[in-house]
């Protein structure tokens, strides 16, 4: 079965109003990624989280990882057009030389 | 971008024919994926290969085969199309395992 889990499946936002998208998996996690993917495009490499605890953030995106390394979210503050798009978190598995895509959470903004 | 080239770009096929996908890559990169794209289900691995005539199965490998004899080029089959194969298929390289992938622009394959 899916071993990471990501909701909320869609989001709708008033242009300006903050977005959060959470993955949670059922084992611990080596590390876990972030990928954004425009309407008709290919998903696209945002960050990588490594440490327990970790947060980064990218402008108005913020980055987090979990003290257990089981959880990540993304949060995006003020949300711009320019935000639209299905985000993904993909979880490396400890021992496994592969990644675990969350099934998305998509992002659509009002202006 | 990545030099990552998939083709075809699209492809309309009948069921039980054979499909084989290809992906080739500039990067010379080690590392290299075959996603499936499904409304509700993200990305899920089919196969990956971590070298040269390296390969390795992901969490829904049945009905597929690949191959990868050189770096550059990584090949995916369906052996008998099945209309449950009908998808959107990404190839992805990785320099080493766990650090960032970068995609191709997918394949668009529907199996009537």
């Amino acid at each position: 079965g899916q071993q990471v889990m990501q909701i909320p499946q869609y989001q709708h936002v008033q242009e300006g109003e903050d977005f959060t998208t959470y993955c949670n998996s059922s084992t611990t996690l080596s590390n876990i990624q972030w990928y954004k993917q425009r309407p008709g495009g290919h998903p696209v490499f945002l960050i990588q989280l490594v440490k327990s605890g970790e947060v980064k953030k990218q402008k108005r995106l913020t980055f987090q990882f979990g003290e257990a390394k089981k959880n990540s979210s993304l949060h995006i503050t003020a949300t711009q057009t320019t935000d639209v798009g299905t985000y993904f978190c993909a979880g490396l598995v400890y021992n496994f030389n592969k990644f675990y895509f969350g099934s998305g959470t998509k992002l659509n903004v009002k202006p | 971008d990545a030099g990552i080239t998939q083709s075809p770009r699209h492809k309309v096929t009948e069921t039980g024919t054979p499909v084989t996908l290809r992906c080739h890559q500039t990067e010379n990169h080690r590392y290299m994926y075959w996603y499936r794209q499904d409304p509700g289900h993200g990305l899920r691995l089919i196969h990956y290969s971590y070298g040269v005539k390296d390969t390795d199965k992901g969490e829904v490998s049945d009905g597929y085969s690949v191959s990868r004899s050189k770096t550059e080029d990584f090949l995916l089959t369906l052996e008998s199309a099945t209309s449950s194969q009908t998808s959107v298929y990404f190839c992805a390289i990785g320099q080493q395992a766990g650090q960032p992938q970068h995609f191709g622009d997918g394949t668009r394959l529907s199996i009537l």
